[in-house]
């Protein structure tokens, strides 16, 4: 079973739809759970980090995380044609230990 | 805002070649990492580097691969003998170890011919 699993998608959704991106993971030591965005050939942007369980919002965008079922959301409400990219999901044990990545979901909004 | 910035952002080299990727991470970072990623593929650890040291690395960084930080700003990963596996967009990227996540750069891209 792989560590950190993520469908790769691709998702295409109109402007303005909820988008739902999801992650599963294996790991039960995972502490942190971050969302990265990235575009094409470009380094990954931090979105979003939550410690343990629960959520965290960031205007459009809202984070999950349910640590009893190992498995993390990343929700964008009013979705936009900027939105297009792909969103890797990452953990981490501890602080400063490296992030383990999944295989990232490729988003297109459409106009 | 404070970024990573790495250079150069493209590089072409022949196979069995030396290269030096070059980082300088956010000022007041304290851990400081190297992530590969091949084309179409998941972000990859390579190795993470605390205290002038490296604190942890994985599989994929052996003997051929090496960090340094010769300065209080630069951080650099070098590739001793490069193979055409090698090829790979090189991420730095650093955290202030509180859990927030790591900011990373542009990243290298790594051709080897």
């Amino acid at each position: 079973q792989k560590e950190v699993e993520q469908d790769p998608g691709p998702l295409s959704v109109p402007e303005g739809a909820i988008v739902s991106l999801n992650c599963t993971y294996s790991n039960s030591a995972f502490q942190y759970f971050m969302w990265y965005r990235q575009y094409s050939r470009k380094g990954p942007e931090l979105l979003m980090y939550t410690y343990s369980s629960g959520n965290k919002e960031d205007g459009r965008f809202t984070a999950q995380v349910d640590k009893s079922s190992k498995y993390i959301s990343l929700f964008i409400r009013d979705s936009q044609p900027s939105d297009s990219a792909t969103y890797l999901c990452a953990m981490r044990v501890s602080g400063n230990t490296p992030l383990v990545f999944g295989k990232g979901t490729r988003l297109s909004v459409i106009a | 805002e404070p970024e990573v910035t790495q250079t150069p952002s493209h590089q072409v080299t022949q196979m069995g070649q030396e290269v030096i990727l070059r980082c300088v991470p956010i000022s007041n970072h304290l851990y400081f990492y190297w992530y590969r990623q091949i084309l179409g593929q998941k972000v990859e650890f390579l190795v993470s580097f605390y205290n002038n040291e490296i604190s942890e690395k994985s599989e994929i960084f052996d003997d051929q691969f090496s960090v340094e930080r010769p300065d209080g700003s630069n951080f650099t990963l070098k590739i001793r003998s490069t193979k055409l596996e090698d090829s790979a967009m090189y991420f730095c990227a650093s955290s202030g170890g509180t859990g927030d996540g790591a900011f990373f750069g542009q990243g290298t891209r790594l051709t080897v011919v």
